[in-house]
C-alpha cells in the first residue's frame, strides 16, 4: 500500500491567515492526489483533485500543488468556515489511501 | 444532481455480517464511467478505503479487509452494496458510500451511516 503522511497533524490559525498543509507519498504518485475537507458529523468534501485542479464550487482561496511524492494544500486567507479537518488521498492505485488528517483550529 | 444514501442496520452483533446498501438517485449508476466505493471512519479517527466496484462488476478490495468483504452492484435498482462478515468491535465506524473516478478519486459521498458492533 502507498502510505500518505500529512503534516502537521493539527494547527491553530486566525481568520485571514495563510495556511499550508503538506502531504508526502511513500512512492511517486504523479499528480494523482486529492484533498478533502471534513467538518464534524459530515462526509468529506472534495476540494482539489489531480494535485492542483479546483473542484467545481470550491472557493478560489484553496489551491494545491506538487507532483511525485510531495504535495501541499494552501488556503490563502483562512475564513471561519474553513476550520475543519483536511485529508489528502492518493488515487494512483488501489487500495486508495488517505493521510491521517490535519485539524485546523481557531487560534 | 446525483445523490447517494446509505441504508442498513445500525447495530450488528459480533461474528455476524454487516450489510449496507447505497442508493444512487438523480442519475444512472451505469453512466459516466465511474466506480462506486465504500469508505469507513471509526469515531475520532481517519478514513479507511474498503473497496470499489465498477458497474461491469469488477472489484478491488483493501487487502486488510479482503477476506471478509464483498461489494456488489444492482444496476436495475441503481444501487450497490457492502457485506462485511465476521465483524468485531473494531469494525464499529461511520460507513460512507461514494462515487469515484480515475482522476478525481471519490468526488461525491453519501452522508454516512453509523454501524456499531455490539452484543
Amino acid at each position: 500500500d502507498i502510505q500518505m503522511t500529512q503534516s502537521p497533524s493539527s494547527l491553530s490559525a486566525s481568520v485571514g491567515d495563510r495556511v499550508t498543509i503538506t502531504c508526502r507519498a511513500s512512492q511517486s504518485i504523479s499528480t494523482y492526489l486529492n484533498w478533502f475537507q471534513q467538518k464534524p458529523g459530515k462526509a468529506p468534501n472534495l476540494l482539489i483533485y489531480a494535485a492542483s485542479s479546483l473542484q467545481s464550487g470550491v472557493p478560489s482561496r484553496f489551491s494545491g500543488s506538487g507532483s511525485g511524492t510531495d504535495f501541499s494544500l494552501t488556503i490563502s486567507s483562512l475564513q471561519p468556515e474553513d476550520f475543519a479537518t483536511y485529508y489528502c488521498q492518493q488515487s494512483f492505485t488501489t487500495p486508495r489511501t488517505f493521510g491521517q488528517g490535519t485539524k485546523v483550529e481557531i487560534k | 444532481q446525483v445523490q447517494l444514501q446509505e441504508s442498513g442496520p445500525g447495530l450488528v452483533k459480533p461474528s455476524q455480517t454487516l450489510s449496507l446498501t447505497c442508493i444512487v438517485s438523480g442519475g444512472s449508476i451505469s453512466s459516466g464511467g465511474y466506480y462506486w466505493s465504500w469508505i469507513r471512519q471509526p469515531a475520532g479517527k481517519g478514513l479507511e478505503w474498503i473497496g470499489r466496484i465498477y458497474t461491469a462488476g469488477s472489484t478491488n478490495y483493501n487487502p486488510s479487509l479482503k477476506s471478509r468483504v464483498t461489494i456488489s452492484v444492482d444496476t436495475s435498482k441503481n444501487q450497490f452494496s457492502l457485506k462485511l462478515n465476521s465483524v468485531t468491535a473494531t469494525d464499529t465506524a461511520v460507513y460512507y458510500c461514494a462515487r469515484g473516478g480515475m482522476v478525481r478519486g471519490e468526488d461525491l459521498w453519501g452522508q454516512g451511516t453509523l454501524v456499531t458492533v455490539s452484543s
